[in-house]
């Protein structure tokens, strides 16, 4: 079964600063997708950034970058230039074509507050 | 607007007192999903739906019902709601096909089962 994980349940950074959340995650798939949600305080599940694993390119939106490691079946997520709005809960996720009505799976979650 | 909407957005029940939480998208989404959010677990999947009529299990579907009757529309029935079923349960849709296609999520419903 494929599994997610993320190691470090809570984090800290000082506003301005760059951050790196962990993520690891077990397939014996080749063809998959990798995703990080950002869940504030409202509860929303909000998109931040994908990948797909066929893609050697790291990919990056603003100031959220990835770091892919596909052969460690690593997918670390850099947050450059904190602010105080990047403060929620940040989730890694897996998803694999025709998996489950595009079951995603979850890992259990890292809390990111970015201090003034 | 593309949205997926739930309802209701709290609840607050006894053990054994059957409820039904909605879920309808505007996108035209074939596929469906419940998922359960628990702390140091993140989120699960209960069940999902690929189309019409078409339904299935996912992780953690015991104590759970859906149903499929109209594209839009996906509720969650517990029939006999117990304590454990104490979460945050969130309802999401997206296209067919590829598993690139970004799920869309609706704002969550928190169910306090007493």
């Amino acid at each position: 079964a494929q599994t997610v994980t993320q190691s470090q349940p809570e984090m800290s950074v000082q506003e301005a600063e760059t951050v790196t959340l962990s993520c690891t995650y077990d397939t014996s798939e080749n063809n998959y997708y990798l995703f990080w949600y950002k869940q504030p305080p409202s509860r929303q599940m909000i998109l931040v950034i994908r990948q797909e694993a066929y893609k050697q390119q790291n990919a990056t939106e603003n100031r959220f970058s990835v770091n892919f490691q596909k052969a460690a079946k690593s997918f670390s997520l850099k947050i450059s230039d904190s602010q105080l709005g990047d403060t929620a809960m940040y989730f890694c996720a897996f998803t694999q074509p025709w998996m489950g009505g595009n079951k995603l799976v979850f890992g259990a979650g890292t809390i990111l507050r970015v201090k003034s | 607007e593309a949205q997926v909407t739930q309802n209701p957005r709290y609840l607050i029940t006894v053990t054994g007192k059957k409820l039904t939480v909605t879920c309808s998208q505007n996108m035209n989404h074939e596929y469906m999903s419940w998922y359960r959010q628990d702390p140091g677990l993140g989120l699960r999947q209960i069940y999902y739906s690929m189309n019409v009529e078409v339904t299935d299990k996912g992780d953690v579907p015991e104590g759970y019902k859906v149903s499929r009757k109209e594209k839009r529309n996906f509720p969650l029935i517990l029939e006999s709601p117990s304590p454990n079923q104490t979460s945050l349960y969130f309802c999401a849709s997206s296209l067919e096909g590829n598993s690139n296609q970004p799920q869309h999520f609706g704002d969550g419903t928190r169910l306090s089962i007493l």
